[in-house]
């Protein structure tokens, strides 16, 4: 079965560091999403690329984060400088097109600490 | 605004039937999922509602109601492996289509 593939994993890193996250789509999907995920919350968008053009990054903090989706296939997003308040899971999906009927395909995410 | 409500957490013993209910306020409506997501993990897909009515899969089951912005999600014949956190999430009018997700019902099944 296809898979989002993201890494790392788990990061920990000080605050006032950079850190960048990963993301591989399932191929052929040209609907990217990052979405963040406090601890007891739902996920929240931070940023969706539809190929290699963004299309909603009302709620990215553009001070601090970027991202990127340069051939419109993998994506990296990045934090610089981080803030214990980052803390959380950083989730990217995929869908095959805009709209589709069957929701997203999430990966395994990143558990971000700062400390 | 954008609001999407659920019961933060419920018990539900091994066996019983469970139901989770969602209510909604969203600008645009055009379609409601849940999904399922153990603890440490990434969310996984379980229905999709886009008309009135239930849709049955298996031992889930899912109801929407557009005109009262209600929806519920059913586990019949509960297993540990369903303790785990449910969120339901509603894809809104615009541009993006973007999905909103609630906070998530976490259900704790007992033997």
């Amino acid at each position: 079965e296809a898979e989002v593939a993201q890494s790392p994993r788990y990061k920990i890193t000080e605050k006032s560091q950079a850190v960048a996250f990963w993301c591989d789509p399932i191929s052929g999907h040209a609907t990217l999403y990052w979405y963040r995920q406090i601890l007891g919350q739902g996920p929240e968008l931070l940023v969706q690329f539809q190929d290699e053009s963004v299309v909603d990054d009302s709620q990215l903090p553009k001070d601090r984060f970027s991202a990127e989706r340069l051939k419109g296939v993998d994506s990296t997003l990045k934090i610089q400088p981080a803030e214990l308040g980052d803390s959380a899971m950083y989730l990217c999906a995929s869908s095959p097109a805009w709209g589709w009927n069957y929701g997203y395909t999430f990966g395994s995410g990143t558990r971000l600490t700062v400390v | 605004g954008q609001n999407i409500d659920q019961p933060t957490e419920m018990t539900a013993t091994e066996g019983a039937i469970v139901q989770i209910n969602c209510t909604y306020q969203t600008s645009g409506f055009n379609g409601l999922f849940w999904y399922q997501q153990h603890a440490g993990e990434a969310p996984t897909f379980l229905s999709y509602n886009v008309l009135d009515g239930l849709e049955e899969k298996g031992r889930f089951s899912s109801f929407l109601s557009r005109s009262k912005g209600y929806s519920y999600l059913l586990l019949k014949e509960l297993q540990m492996k369903d303790s785990a956190s449910y969120l339901c999430a509603v894809r809104g009018g615009g541009a993006t289509n973007k999905l909103i997700f609630g906070t998530g019902t976490l259900l704790a099944v007992q033997p």
